[in-house]
């Protein structure tokens, strides 16, 4: 079991570029939460699938980022129009079962991303 | 509003002393409450987990966390701790959001627990 893959671990990108971040949750795994990591804000949930349906998207900037899960075997965050201030270490989890009970989340090494 | 508060931002204390890791949760309902850890440059393990039940649960690598109801906490404590404890702890709430199908898991600032060296 390779555990939550993330991809790319370090991304660099110029203002106003696209960011495109991948997440290939552990197979079998019917929830996938993204999170935000900075210094000041901590870890900020942005937003989760249950068997890639969209459940709550409520920390999700609302202009430029969206998510995505088409397959079971992995999901997207997009960040259009990159400003500096969505630099950040952007973490991937998935969960074997999270609906009427709250079960373990298995987190990614995450992704770096810095915007110049 | 509901919120998870880690009321330190550092701890440090001697190797082979106690450690106790303060949290506090602001939610109508009892939550599923959670510590996870993040060693330098990894992802974030979970640690323990409560719901209901014994109020004292155990935890991998010796952790062991306490709920109260009365005083709406989940601290994390642990008899002696090693230099391989060095990490940020996270405590994390999840709780049904009425009328959302959300019960998505809130994470607290964290707190980086050190060694004096």
């Amino acid at each position: 079991n390779a555990g939550v893959i993330q991809t790319p671990r370090h991304k660099v990108t110029g203002k106003g570029q696209e960011a495109t971040l991948w997440c290939e949750p552990i197979s079998g795994h019917s929830a996938v939460f993204w999170y935000r990591q900075t210094i000041v804000q901590g870890l900020e949930f942005l937003t989760y699938f249950r068997n890639q349906a969209p459940i709550d998207d409520s920390g999700m900037p609302k202009e430029r980022f969206s998510a995505q899960m088409p397959n079971q075997s992995h999901s997207t965050l997009k960040i259009q129009s990159t400003q500096p201030q969505d630099s950040a270490v952007y973490l991937c989890a998935s969960s074997p079962d999270w609906g009427a009970s709250a079960e373990t989340l298995y987190f990614g090494s995450g992704t770096r991303l810095t915007v110049l | 509003a509901q919120s998870v508060t880690q009321p330190d931002a550092r701890v440090t204390v001697s190797e082979g002393a106690s450690l106790q890791l303060r949290c506090k949760y602001s939610y109508s309902a009892t939550p599923y409450l959670f510590w996870y850890v993040q060693y330098p440059r990894q992802g974030l393990q979970m640690l323990l987990k409560y719901y209901s039940g014994d109020p004292v649960v155990q935890g991998v690598n010796g952790f062991e966390a306490e709920f109260s109801k009365s005083d709406s906490s989940f601290h994390l404590r642990k008899a002696s701790v090693h230099w391989s404890d060095s990490a940020v702890y996270f405590c994390a709430v999840s709780v049904d959001l009425p009328g959302t199908g959300s019960n998505r898991l809130t994470f607290g600032k964290g707190t980086k627990f050190s060694l004096i060296p």
